[in-house]
């Protein structure tokens, strides 16, 4: 168990629909990372943030959106759902900002299915 | 481009045989480099890091990993493989003193047989 909590672990939805992922970082850790695992395009970075601010921006459709509250937890906002959006998400965390001297510790990931 | 590459899709083993999982890497400056196993339907579970020093990292569950600057390689071992050993694995890059973002490679399943 890494300690970064993600909820809900699966979810079905259809096209057009707006779902939001939840992400509960280790214990002390400020920095917040999003990820996207898909077969064709494999791990793909989309946002990272650290205590609160957004820190570094990746792959990220403008359908999508993310924010990291004060007490740390973040959202993943996926809207106007496409189903190539089906994919395995996942959130990450670590204590500081960068990954010098630094390890960054995954989930277990939320299943997104768009039918 | 800052770039992982895994060039082999999948590694197969025999129980007990040393493994080798490849990885090399382009990035400007100095690279920060990790390894990561994905079991089915679990999460990237952390193996080991390079940041600094020796060359030879060691990390969990008897797994190594040799930086090599000058073949920009980042290559994962272990003397003796086992089933258990079997899973996906990725390597990763990070080369920013900025952000804490890492580039993935595309991942190499490893086989291990009895």
């Amino acid at each position: 168990d890494s300690g970064v909590t993600q909820t809900p672990k699966h979810l079905i939805t259809a096209t057009g629909q707006r779902v939001t992922l939840r992400c509960s970082p280790r214990s002390g850790d400020l920095s917040v990372y999003w990820y996207q695992q898909s077969l064709d395009q494999g791990l793909q970075f989309l946002i990272q943030y650290y205590n609160g601010e957004e820190r570094a921006k990746g792959n990220i459709l403008e359908r999508f959106s993310a924010q990291q509250f004060p007490d740390l937890h973040s959202e993943l906002n996926l809207s106007s759902l496409e189903l190539g959006d089906s994919a395995l998400y996942f959130c990450a965390s670590s204590t500081e900002g960068t990954a010098v001297g630094n390890t960054i510790y995954f989930g277990e990931g939320s299943w997104l299915t768009v039918v | 481009a800052q770039s992982v590459a895994q060039p082999e899709d999948q590694v197969n083993v025999a129980e007990g045989n040393p493994l080798t999982v490849k990885c090399t890497y382009s990035v400007s400056g100095n690279p920060y480099l990790f390894w990561y196993v994905q079991y089915p339907n679990r999460g990237l579970q952390f193996l080991l890091k390079y940041i600094t020093g020796d060359n030879l990292v060691k990390g969990s569950y008897g797994f190594e990993a040799e930086f090599n600057k000058s073949q920009t390689s980042f290559h994962l071992k272990k003397p003796s493989a086992l089933v258990s050993d079997s899973a996906l694995y990725f390597c990763a890059v990070s080369y920013s003193s900025n952000t804490g973002k890492l580039i993935f490679g595309q991942g190499t399943t490893l086989q291990v047989k009895p």
